[in-house]
Parts: C-alpha cells; sequence; structure tokens
C-alpha cells in the first residue's frame, strides 16, 4: 500500500466510449504524473500536474484529457480511444517533505479498448 | 536528462547478493541516481537514491564510482520476491522533476 490508489483496476471499453481514470493520493503531496505502460515497452510519461497546475504534456493525443480538480485527485478523461491505447496507466504523487524525485506509484488500471 | 545503460536480464540464487550495474557516463553534477523496481503488472516502487556517497537502506546498497559514471544497486540477501524488473534512472531534483524510464534489468531469483 503506497498511499496512492486508482480506480477501476480493470476497464474494458469500446472506441466510441467516454470513460475516466481516478487517481487519489493521501501523502500530501504537491505532484502527481500519469504514466502509460504498453506491453514490453518502457514507462512513458503522460502529464505532470504540480499544485493543480499542467507542467507536463508529453505529447500526448487529445484523446487523452487530464484534470486535476486539487492536489490529492487526478483524472484521466478518456473518449474515442484506439486499440493501440490498450495499456497499464498508472499514476503517482511526489512532493511534500521530499526534494527529491522519490515518486510513490499507484496499482494502475489495466485498460483494453476493443 | 541522463542515458543509463543497464544489461537486459540478470539470474541470483535465492540468499546471494544481487548486484546490478549501471552505466551512466553523462550524468551532470546536479543530477542524483534513483533506482526503482517493478514487480509484474504492480507499480514501480522507489528503492533508493543517491548523488555522489554510497547509500544505505533497509532495502539496498547503492554504490557510486568517484567519477560517478557508473553505480552498483546491492540486495544483500536476495529473496523469491525480489524478483522483478530494476530501473536506474538519473534525474535532477524537485518535487515535479521527471523520471524517464529505460528497459531496466529483469531480475530472476532462483531456488
Amino acid at each position: 500500500e503506497t498511499g496512492v490508489t486508482q480506480t477501476p483496476r480493470h476497464l474494458v471499453m469500446g472506441m466510441t466510449n467516454k470513460k475516466s481514470l481516478k487517481c487519489e493520493q493521501h501523502l500530501g503531496h504537491n505532484a502527481m504524473y500519469w504514466y502509460k505502460q504498453s506491453a514490453k515497452k518502457p514507462l512513458e510519461l503522460m502529464f505532470v500536474y504540480n499544485f493543480k497546475e499542467q507542467t507536463e504534456n508529453n505529447s500526448v493525443p487529445s484523446r487523452f484529457s487530464p484534470e486535476c480538480p486539487n492536489s490529492s485527485h487526478l483524472f484521466l478523461h478518456l473518449h474515442t480511444l484506439q486499440p493501440e491505447d490498450s495499456a497499464l496507466y498508472l499514476c503517482a504523487s511526489s512532493g511534500k517533505d521530499s526534494l527529491y524525485n522519490e515518486q510513490f506509484f499507484g496499482p494502475g488500471t489495466r485498460l483494453t479498448v476493443l | 536528462d541522463a542515458k543509463t545503460t543497464q544489461p537486459t536480464s540478470m539470474d541470483c540464487a535465492e540468499g546471494r547478493a544481487a548486484n546490478l550495474p549501471c552505466n551512466h557516463s553523462t550524468i551532470s553534477g546536479n543530477e542524483y541516481v534513483y533506482w526503482y523496481r517493478q514487480i509484474h503488472s504492480q507499480g514501480p516502487q522507489y528503492i533508493i537514491h543517491g548523488l555522489k556517497n554510497n547509500e544505505t537502506n533497509e532495502m539496498a546498497s547503492l554504490i557510486i564510482t568517484e567519477d560517478r559514471k557508473s553505480s552498483t544497486l546491492i540486495l544483500p540477501h536476495a529473496t523469491l520476491r525480489d524478483t522483478a524488473v530494476y530501473y536506474c534512472i538519473v534525474s535532477g531534483t524537485g518535487t515535479a522533476s521527471k523520471l524517464t524510464f529505460g528497459t531496466g534489468t529483469r531480475l530472476q531469483v532462483t531456488l
């Protein structure tokens, strides 16, 4: 248990569906991140939020829309996804007491796009 | 961020020390070396980090060469639960610094 929770843990959706992934951290951190991990590929950073402001968008397609209403919650809204978007989506947080890049990861959401 | 080079895979017998090497020859003076691991289908887990001095915590030890161009993560008594992919990452400080994950080293601990 890292203090970062993600829901749902598994999601199957069609290409025309709209769904949202939720991440919540109970660590008092200031920064939150979305990563994508496709099969047999390294983790790819998607978005970074620091104090609710987006500081990084790693050329992510607009069918992925992040939202950070406060420092404890992070959402990833999904619409008109493609089968190649099937992957493990990981949320992480960092900050507060540590000056270093110690990120705490959630368990991930396994997404399958049909 | 500086790039790192790690072996693709390694084996280690349970109870023995696992020594995982990492090369980071282009590391900058203000960049730290971080180690994470990812057990199958779970999120990555922070292990340890260092700047230039050797570091030790309850999970592992980190040995950084004097020129800082390479480092070794040591798991002193590997167990089957240490089977995972281990990532060596070089990054700066700051609460929203980026971590760039490579392909890491797949460590298999065997009986």
